[in-house]
């Protein structure tokens, strides 16, 4: 069963403006959430970070929120960006840091 | 250059054939994880190691065992590879529980 979905597989969004990437999870234990962004034949690479304490937490262009009472967490990326093109997975682990679960995943285009 | 490497990258073997994919990372990382990723599953984690001699099971570990003899070695080993395990396999690294995780390059696996 899955603990962390991404519900939307893929977005496109113009170059210039603002993409929210959505997930949702199910288990009120997690207390660490990260995303990760994916381009063909590479490896994941980290974005950013929250931890339960938090409900928001900026990077630049990139601003992860996090609602523990709906159990959801967003990326937006303002403003997007051509080369933000890529597959976006969030992640979550509990208290003990040690398992990961991760969404399925959602592709972004961003058109120029 | 800080790095996760993983051998081989392409890797097409037969049923039963005991196979081992190698992870190595050079940034003195204390935690390792080895993950699978499949269409429309995401990814999802097989196993996980702390330190040094300390390995545990994540979600998906049948058919899959792990040894940590160094601090920067994490091999995955296939005793009898199946059909059911072809798949994209990524080597992480982390400097503790609940971080940031370096990804290798991966390892596309097909079993016939």
């Amino acid at each position: 069963d899955q603990q962390v979905k991404q519900n939307s597989p893929s977005l496109s969004v113009q170059e210039g403006r603002i993409s929210i990437l959505n997930c949702d999870y199910t288990n009120s234990m997690f207390d660490y959430f990260l995303w990760y962004k994916k381009y063909p034949a590479e490896g994941p690479t980290f974005l950013i970070s929250i931890s339960s304490i938090k409900d928001k937490n900026e990077d630049g262009r990139f601003t992860v929120f996090l609602n523990k009472s709906a159990k959801h967490l967003s990326l937006h990326i303002v403003p997007s960006q051509p080369g933000d093109s890529a597959v976006y997975f969030c992640a979550a682990a509990p208290n003990t840091g040690n398992q990961f679960y991760f969404g399925t995943g959602t592709s972004l285009t961003v058109i120029p | 250059e800080a790095q996760v490497t993983q051998n081989p990258r392409y890797l097409i073997t037969v049923t039963g054939k005991k196979l081992t994919v190698t992870c190595s990372q050079n940034m003195n990382h204390e935690y390792m994880s080895w993950y699978r990723q499949d269409p429309g599953l995401g990814l999802r984690q097989i196993y996980y190691s702390m330190n040094v001699e300390v390995t545990d099971k994540g979600d998906v570990p049948e058919g899959y065992k792990v040894s940590r003899k160094e601090k920067r070695n994490f091999p995955l080993i296939l005793e009898s590879p199946s059909p059911n395990q072809t798949s994209l396999y990524f080597c992480a690294s982390s400097w503790g529980v609940g971080g940031e995780q370096y990804f290798g390059p991966g390892t596309r696996l097909t079993v016939t």
